[in-house]
């Protein structure tokens, strides 16, 4: 079964970019999409087709993909962007959606 | 204004069901390419795909849960469902119901409802 690979944790300083990796075998021929999920609160989409942000989604959050990795790249970073991201795929070979296991976003 | 709601009781004993119902809200859930689908999380730990249904009846489930689920769809009470069938420790979750989109990806959420497995 295909596998997305994410580091456990990023630290940023506010007013930075913090960049978040997916990684995938050949991921960069999968459309990625990426959650933001704060404490208590369900998943949000931040970015879906690799790079495009939903409407409310502030400029700041873009998106890449190339090779075996995606990324998520938070510029000018928040503290209110602190929160656990997630990437997500669709394995249309065995019909099922993956979710890397996350990445928990700590803005010092 | 798209919204979606979870329902369902909060403590399953083990070896039970576990049913869900999902009542959607702005939209009907049989609009044509309708996609919906359940998504858990236990507690403190990342998100886990359960299944999707679509508005025609189709579905997929999650490899490691397939034998023990059931989804279906109530177009009379705009509501989808989720069934999981002997049930453990190890489904103790935040259960969401969200849309899935044709891009692939779940651009609604529910706001979740904990379920808990007891023995």
């Amino acid at each position: 079964s295909y596998v997305l690979t994410q580091p456990p944790s990023v630290s940023v300083a506010p007013g930075k970019t913090a960049s978040i990796t997916c990684g995938g075998n050949n991921i960069e021929t999968k459309s990625v999409h990426w959650y933001q999920q704060k404490p208590g609160q369900a998943p949000v989409l931040v970015i879906y087709y690799d790079r495009d942000r939903p409407s409310g989604i502030p400029e700041r959050f873009s998106g890449s993909n190339s090779g075996n990795t995606a990324t998520l790249t938070i510029s000018r970073v928040e503290a209110g962007d602190e929160a656990d991201y997630y990437c997500q795929v669709w394995a249309s070979s065995s019909d099922h959606v993956v979710f890397g296991g996350g990445t928990k976003l700590t803005v010092l | 204004q798209l919204q979606l709601q979870e329902s369902g009781p909060g403590l399953v004993k083990s070896s039970e069901t576990l049913s869900l119902t999902c009542t959607v809200s702005g939209d009907s859930v049989s609009s044509t390419n309708s996609y919906w689908g359940w998504i858990r999380q236990p507690p403190g730990k990342g998100l886990e795909w359960i299944g999707n249904i679509y508005s025609n009846g189709t579905t997929h489930y999650n490899p490691s849960l397939k034998s023990r689920l059931t989804m279906s769809v109530d177009t009379s009470k705009n509501q989808f469902s989720l069934k999981v069938s002997s049930v453990t420790a190890a489904d103790t979750s935040m259960y969401y119901c969200a849309r899935f989109t044709a891009a692939d990806a779940f651009d609604i959420w529910g706001q979740g409802t904990m379920v808990t497995v007891s023995s």
